[in-house]
This record gives structure tokens, C-alpha cells and sequence, in this order.
């Protein structure tokens, strides 16, 4: 799977929209990218995931570069409930059950 | 639905002792997963499976057993424990599809004393 790196650490306004970037510069093609989040002491969430095409869910939009190199997820309206650490994840699509995990975004969303 | 719950939340053994984390899901999913999370790193895969009988390594195997004789459960075994292990472990568990959405249990808190 390719590497991803992503920022340790943002903070973004209540009410703000919040763009996560990853790189992933290494990107095969039968690679999709992945986000889960993570709130505090919690099991890591599923959030979005997308080929090429930009993606739009009830959480989140995913935006990818047109060479694949990077993505953004968006949380249009973020809240103090989104606080939580953002995992960017690269992946085939026949990895079935296996994630690989990185550092990930530590987001801090502030009043 | 319960989805993916775990047992127990907290544990503290002694370097040597054995036990057995329990994972259970009510989703009928085939593949399940088994992860640790030391103190502010990323999940590590331990093991997994992707159906009754079947297992698999992950990347950290060593010191764990894992076994699959029911769809719905999946426990871990350690088998002598050490201070190394502490950690936080989750399992989950996905549908044997695209895009092989994971369902993360709440985790279990081990210390290894």
C-alpha cells in the first residue's frame, strides 16, 4: 500500500469548514484512498473513500488532485464533536479486512 | 444491532499471565480484524480473518493467538503476557465487499505489569 502523510496536528472554528490534506505521492492505480477518524479513546470510525472522483457523503466530502498525488476531506460545518484524530489511508481494492494506520491529523475544533 | 462489542474494557495482568480478549459482532460479517494502539500511534493490524477457520499474521502476530470457529466471534489469546503488550486493542469487522467498510469495537485496555 502507498504511503500517506498527513499533518500531525490542525484547529479549526466551530462552524468553519475543516480541510484535512494527505499526500500520497506513490499512489498506484487499483488504489483507493480511505479516511476513518478517531475520537478520543474510541474505535476509529469509517468516513469516506474514493477512487478518482471527487465524493460527497452525510459526513464529508473527499477531494482528489486529478494526478492523485493528494487529497483533502472536508467537513463543511465543523463541530466541537469533531474533534478526533483523521486518518488518511491508501489501499487496493481487494485488501479486504487489512488497514494500514499512519500518524494521522489530530483536529482540534475550538468555540 | 450491538455491532462489534468487546470484553472486558479494562484489564491488568502480571508479566506471564494468560488470557483471552473476547470479540463478538452481530453482522453477520465475514472478515474480522484484530489491532493495537500504543500511546499515540497508529492501529497495527495483529491478525485477521475472513471467515470461519480461516486466520491470518497481521503485522505484529508475535506473542498472539487468534482462532475462528463462529462467524460472529473472534478472540485473541495471549499467550504469556508481557509489558510490551500493554496497549489498547480493538477488533472489527467488515462485510467480505466493496469497499470493506470497518465496524471498530470499543477496545480493551490492557496493562502488563
Amino acid at each position: 500500500d502507498a504511503k500517506t502523510t498527513q499533518p500531525t496536528s490542525m484547529d479549526c472554528a466551530e462552524g468553519r469548514a475543516a480541510n484535512l490534506p494527505c499526500n500520497h505521492s506513490t499512489i498506484s492505480g487499483n488504489e483507493y484512498v480511505y479516511w476513518y477518524r478517531q475520537i478520543h479513546s474510541q474505535g476509529p470510525q469509517y468516513i469516506i473513500h474514493g477512487l478518482k472522483n471527487n465524493e460527497t457523503n452525510e459526513m464529508a466530502s473527499l477531494i482528489i488532485t486529478e494526478d492523485r498525488k493528494s487529497s483533502t476531506l472536508i467537513l463543511p460545518h465543523a463541530t466541537l464533536r469533531d474533534t478526533a484524530v483523521y486518518y488518511c489511508i491508501v489501499r487496493v481494492d481487494n485488501a479486504g479486512n487489512m488497514l494500514t494506520f499512519g500518524g494521522g491529523t489530530r483536529l482540534m475544533v475550538k468555540p | 444491532n450491538a455491532g462489534v462489542t468487546q470484553t472486558p474494557k479494562f484489564q491488568v495482568l502480571k508479566t506471564g499471565q494468560s488470557m483471552t480478549l473476547q470479540c463478538a459482532q452481530d453482522m453477520n460479517h465475514e472478515y474480522m480484524s484484530w489491532y493495537r494502539q500504543d500511546p499515540g500511534m497508529g492501529l497495527r493490524l495483529i491478525h485477521y480473518s475472513v471467515g470461519a477457520g480461516i486466520t491470518d499474521q497481521g503485522e505484529v502476530p508475535n506473542g498472539y493467538n487468534v482462532s475462528r470457529s463462529t462467524t460472529e466471534d473472534f478472540p485473541l489469546r495471549l499467550l504469556s503476557a508481557a509489558p510490551s503488550q500493554t496497549s489498547v486493542y480493538f477488533c472489527a469487522s467488515s462485510a467480505d465487499r466493496f469497499p470493506y467498510e470497518q465496524y471498530f469495537g470499543p477496545g480493551t485496555r490492557l496493562t502488563v505489569t
